[in-house]
């Protein structure tokens, strides 16, 4: 099977812009779950989709907000950039339940000038 | 509220030295437990997890982990290290009723030849 795959890879946004970012998973996987990865704060949890409902969100303000579609890929939103966005955004997809394994994505490089 | 704590930050080891990672966690059930491993520029990889049964458990590449309940630890271990291990490695712990992860900040792992 193929894994989680994000895209884009890198991308370079200016502050003010907006940008979405793309996560497809595992074929058969119908949850996906977005994180936050920097060097200050580390790995932090965004929100979870399942069944393109919105399951569980983390502690990030509205400008963060995500969409999951029929065939389970999800994408997330961020608008209004600023510089302390610029992060790797992680990508993990697992079957259905809590407790599952989940499978992470290469991630998207944001940085924010 | 749920924390994981890696006490260290950086560590180097020889190669062909054993390895332990430490990792604790603050947590009032049992624990869904996960150690992943994290190459530059790239996603996580999943080393093992612990979900109950044994408290030895094993994992990909020569890892394995032990679950101690009395002090809230599941430190990594591997008993000859590669160059190729030369990583940063991830503790985490499933939430409860939730199912995102909280990850501990992370050990990187140096190996000297």
């Amino acid at each position: 099977k193929a894994g989680v795959t994000q895209t884009p890879r890198y991308l370079i946004k200016t502050r003010g812009q907006q940008v979405t970012l793309s996560c497809s998973p595992i074929s058969g996987h119908r949850s996906v779950s977005w994180y936050q990865q920097t060097p200050g704060q580390g790995l932090q949890f965004l929100f979870e989709y399942f069944s393109e409902t919105q399951r569980n969100k983390g502690n990030f303000p509205g400008r963060f907000s995500g969409r999951q579609f029929s065939n389970s890929r999800s994408e997330m939103n961020v608008s209004t950039l600023e510089l302390g966005d610029s992060a790797l955004y992680l990508c993990a997809s697992r079957t259905s339940s809590y407790q599952e394994t989940q499978y992470f994505g290469p991630g998207t490089r944001l940085l924010v000038l | 509220a749920q924390s994981v704590t890696q006490p260290d930050i950086h560590i180097t080891v020889s190669e062909g030295a054993s390895l332990e990672l430490r990792c604790n966690y603050s947590y009032g059930a049992t624990p869904y437990l996960f150690w992943y491993v994290q190459s530059p520029g790239q996603g996580l990889q999943l080393l093992l997890k612990y979900f109950s049964g044994d408290t030895l458990v094993q994992g990909i590449k020569g890892f394995e982990a032990e679950f101690k309940r009395s002090q809230s630890s599941f430190n990594l271990r591997k008993p000859s290290v590669h160059w190729s291990d030369a990583a940063e490695y991830f503790c985490a712990v499933e939430q409860n009723q939730g199912g995102k992860l909280i990850f501990g900040q992370g050990t990187e792992l140096s190996v000297k030849p």
